[in-house]
């Protein structure tokens, strides 16, 4: 069935080192959305991406949308320890019927 | 505003015992989400409420799990003959449900434990 894959499912990284998480669709995505979920709470929305090629910034995170909207990436520049947790990619591959559907996660461990 | 409300943050029951979980969503919000969440696990989706239309059930496991959606905003999930495999902690989400705007806002979840 359609699915949205990450990888990689973990990532252990010394502080200070960057990291980043990729995302993949089996189909072409309405938009691509990013959420944060750190240990014992629950997912928070950062960002949604639109338009094919968009690139985002927020601080350091930098995030993606593939030319062809299958595919995204968030990438973290020198890491912190605040950066714990896991980071899901959503999208939309009901082609209109607005239901999103999440990754499989990426679990970001920071080292300090 | 009053952001997505679950009761009870916390429930333990005993195996075979029925429970309902409730979410409160945003006021406004057409679309509703469940999700199921294992210790250490991603989202596991449940069930897809979108305004009027019939429900997307397709990821509820068992007969044993059921939601509704009264009037369009507070919805329950219940769960009959718990098995001690149904605990986890269960998200709702949701969202106002236009294409450009189908961000998901989550409660705080109802973290079940089963006996």
């Amino acid at each position: 069935g359609q699915q949205v894959m990450q990888i990689p499912q973990y990532q252990h990284v010394q502080e200070g080192e960057d990291f980043t998480t990729y995302c993949n669709s089996s189909t072409t995505l309405s938009n691509i959305q990013w959420y944060k979920q750190r240990p014992g709470g629950h997912p928070v929305f950062l960002i949604q991406l639109v338009k094919s090629g968009e690139v985002k910034k927020q601080k350091r995170l930098t995030f993606q949308f593939g030319e062809a909207k299958k595919n995204s990436s968030l990438h973290i520049t020198a890491t912190q320890t605040t950066d714990v947790g896991t980071y899901f990619c959503a999208g939309d591959l009901s082609g209109g019927y607005q239901k999103v559907t999440f990754g499989t996660g990426t679990k970001l461990q920071v080292i300090p | 505003g009053a952001g997505v409300s679950q009761s009870p943050s916390n429930k333990v029951t005993e195996k075979g015992k029925d429970v309902e979980l409730r979410c409160d969503p945003i006021s406004g919000h057409t679309a509703l989400y469940w999700y199921r969440q294992s210790l250490g696990q991603g989202l596991e989706f449940l069930i897809y409420f979108q305004g009027n239309s019939a429900p997307d059930k397709s990821g509820l496991p068992s007969d044993r799990f059921s939601a509704e959606r009264t009037g369009g905003s507070v919805s329950t999930l219940t769960i009959q003959r718990t098995q001690q495999e149904d605990s986890a902690v269960y998200l709702c989400a949701s969202s106002p449900g236009h294409l450009a705007k189908n961000i998901q806002y989550f409660g705080a979840g109802t973290r079940l434990s089963v006996l």
